[in-house]
């Protein structure tokens, strides 16, 4: 079993639709989790980061972890062609500042 | 502001040769740094990290090496590459004391021939 499972899609939506994209995770330890939007052939470029079990908004997105399910999730309302990309979830401990990776979402808006 | 550089953005080698790829951040001191390789289709390895110069830690044993001669530079080295060590080579930073947050830089695309 992956430390970090998240389902790859493809995940195809109509432009202004809710993007709803999540993460499960084994070790019930993490306390940091973190979404990254990665474009093809390009960096990872962080999109939010919480602490803990809660929900974050930033704009357009919302962070949302259940530390008691071990489930986390990023939602992107009114969603733009622009959002298109792969979407990856990390996350770890608190005396650890190594990232477990997901395997990564990739996101079409069609306009 | 903090900026990261890596270079070259492509490279094609062929199997046997040697390997340098280097990373530089700007704007902060003292960094962590990580090399991670991203496969096709697949999540992010982290190959090697380090708390600072000549500090470097393994995650994978593999035909790469990884060195930190001074505080901002990064550097992933191989004497030989393999047909496997094709892939996307990412570069991060983070703060040395208290974040978990890691930054990217643009990544070098390596095709071993």
């Amino acid at each position: 079993q992956k430390e970090v499972e998240q389902d790859p899609g493809p995940l195809s939506v109509p432009e202004g639709a809710i993007v709803s994209l999540n993460c499960t995770y084994s070790n019930s330890a993490f306390q940091y989790f973190m979404w990254y939007r990665q474009y093809s052939r390009k960096g990872p470029e962080l999109l939010m980061y919480t602490y803990s079990s809660g929900n974050k908004e930033d704009g357009r997105f919302t962070a949302q972890v259940d530390k008691s399910s071990k489930y986390i999730s990023l939602f992107i309302r009114d969603s733009q062609p622009s959002d298109s990309a792969t979407y990856l979830c990390a996350m770890s401990l608190t005396n650890d500042y190594k990232l477990s990776f997901g395997a990564g979402t990739t996101v079409t808006v069609r306009a | 502001s903090q900026t990261i550089h890596q270079w070259p953005a492509t490279l094609v080698q062929p199997v046997g040769s040697p390997l340098s790829l280097e990373c530089t951040v700007e704007g902060t001191s003292n960094p962590n740094l990580y090399w991670y390789r991203q496969a096709a289709g697949r999540g992010l390895q982290l190959l090697f990290y380090s708390v600072g110069i000549g500090q470097i830690s393994s995650e994978v044993p593999q035909n790469l090496s990884a060195s930190r001669p001074q505080d901002r530079q990064f550097i992933l080295s191989s004497k030989k590459l393999l047909l496997s060590d094709s892939g996307f080579y990412l570069c991060a930073w983070s703060a040395l004391a208290g974040s978990h947050e890691q930054f990217f830089g643009p990544g070098t695309r390596l095709t071993v021939l």
